[in-house]
């Protein structure tokens, strides 16, 4: 399995406030991604990262950001928090474009009251 | 948008019992993944079919990938409490943009009692 880790793994925040999630991978994997998942809705691409300092949009990317200095390191920030962003988020990573096997992380429940 | 389809939602059967999940689509997938996922926990990757037609076996698993490349089941034998959980399929490709992306079916949750 690849060593993933996002932290937090739960926060309760208000609306409003700016959150920044983090995934860290020990794999060296070159791609990596950010879902949310929602009951009904199933998992939704939201950024993902091609490479150190290269970023795309996904589904459903209004009202997040993301960043990645480092290959091991993938951000996800909400720049200012809405309820609707209450979801659970879960980071992924991938070899390579062959087979498309992702490994996701744990995790992170995100509460905006 | 590619739609992946799952069916049925829920599934709840007795130990013992075979079941069947389906995941169903109108577009072409280069690949389609199967996942299962524990409450708690991220999708853990089964098995990935590439071929139309293919056939894949884990143990109590077998997962099928459609002659067109537009549908996959999963089927197990003897279902055991540890098989419950959330299966997810996961499609690539479909063509269009960022078509190397994965399209994830909304899941079966599973349940299988003792």
């Amino acid at each position: 399995d690849a060593g993933i880790t996002q932290s937090p793994r739960h926060k309760v925040t208000e609306t409003g406030t700016p959150v920044t999630l983090r995934c860290h991978q020990t794999e060296n994997h070159r791609y990596m991604y950010w879902y949310r998942q929602d009951p009904g809705h199933g998992l939704r691409l939201i950024h993902y990262s091609y490479g150190v300092k290269d970023t795309d949009k996904g589904e459903v990317s209004d009202g997040y950001s993301v960043s990645r200095s480092k290959t091991e390191d993938f951000l996800l920030t909400l720049e200012s928090a809405t309820s609707s962003q209450t979801s659970v988020y879960f980071c992924a990573t991938e070899v390579d474009r062959v087979g498309n096997e992702q490994y996701f992380g744990p995790g992170t429940r995100l509460t905006v009251t | 948008t590619q739609l992946l389809e799952q069916s049925p939602q829920f599934l709840s059967i007795q130990e013992g019992e075979n079941l069947t999940v389906y995941c169903n689509s109108s577009s072409v997938f280069s690949s389609l993944q199967w996942y299962r996922q524990e409450p708690g926990e991220g999708p853990v990757l089964l098995v990935t079919v590439v071929t139309g037609g293919e056939v894949k076996k884990l143990k109590r698993l077998t997962f099928q990938f459609g002659d067109a490349r537009k549908d996959s089941s999963l089927h197990i034998t003897a279902a055991q409490p540890g098989d419950t959980g959330l299966y997810l399929c996961a499609g690539e490709g479909g063509g269009g943009a960022g078509s190397y992306q994965l399209t994830f079916g909304k899941g079966t949750k599973l349940s299988v009692i003792p």
